[in-house]
């Protein structure tokens, strides 16, 4: 079955400094989510890759996927308190996989 | 405000017992998944439907089983309740069955066993 490992699996930065939350699948890559948590509650939709070497941004964050690596990376800039959470990545193993993997997801920590 | 509503939010029961989760999906989403968040075992798959029929099955234990209406909300109910099933149970929704669709998840119903 497919796994994905996030790294790191917490991190505190200060406020203003730019970050990066690592994805890596031990399986092909056929499509790849970004979803932030606050601690207890649901996960917010950020972005889907599914094709190799998309990049995607909204507002500060930028993910991309590169398919040969199986990774795919999650780039914040300028961090704020607000993008304090959980970011998890999802990923489906199978062309017509719907199912969803999840890693264990990166905790972020932003001080002002 | 995701667009996937389920209730009740949260949940206290004894062991033994037997709960129902609801959700009801954005609007015009056909498909319904339900996945169960723990300390130990992290986000977890559990099934998947698509317009009133079952898709896709994942950790779903025997005692647990699911459905979704005519209405395409969903129900999942739990039953012989274990300390081990308490956990944030999820829904999440998208439009088509098949990958490629973004899945939407909802607040998600805290259940406790006690």
């Amino acid at each position: 079955s497919q796994e994905l490992e996030q790294s790191p699996q917490s991190l505190i930065v200060q406020e203003g400094k730019n970050l990066t939350i690592n994805c890596t699948s031990s399986k092909t890559l056929y499509g790849l989510y970004w979803y932030k948590q606050k601690y207890g509650e649901g996960l917010i939709f950020l972005m889907m890759l599914q094709k190799g070497g998309e990049e995607k941004s909204h507002e500060k964050i930028t993910a991309k996927l590169d398919e040969k690596k199986q990774q795919s990376s999650l780039h914040i800039t300028a961090s704020q308190p607000s993008h304090a959470g959980i970011y998890l990545c999802g990923a489906r193993s199978g062309g017509s996989n719907y199912k969803l993997t999840f890693g264990k997801g990166t905790l972020l920590t932003v001080n002002p | 405000d995701s667009g996937v509503t389920q209730t009740p939010k949260h949940l206290i029961t004894a062991t033994g017992q037997r709960v129902t989760l609801r959700c009801s999906p954005r609007s015009g989403d056909l498909s319904v998944y339900w996945y169960q968040q723990s300390l130990d075992q992290g986000l977890q798959f559990l099934i998947q439907y698509y317009n009133g029929e079952e898709r896709a099955k994942g950790n779903i234990l025997e005692r647990f089983s699911a459905q979704q209406f005519p209405d395409l909300h969903s129900e999942l109910n739990l039953s012989s309740l274990e300390l081990g099933d308490s956990a944030l149970y999820f829904c999440a929704s998208s439009v088509g069955v098949a990958g490629g669709y973004e899945q939407y998840f909802g607040p998600g119903t805290r259940l406790t066993v006690t």
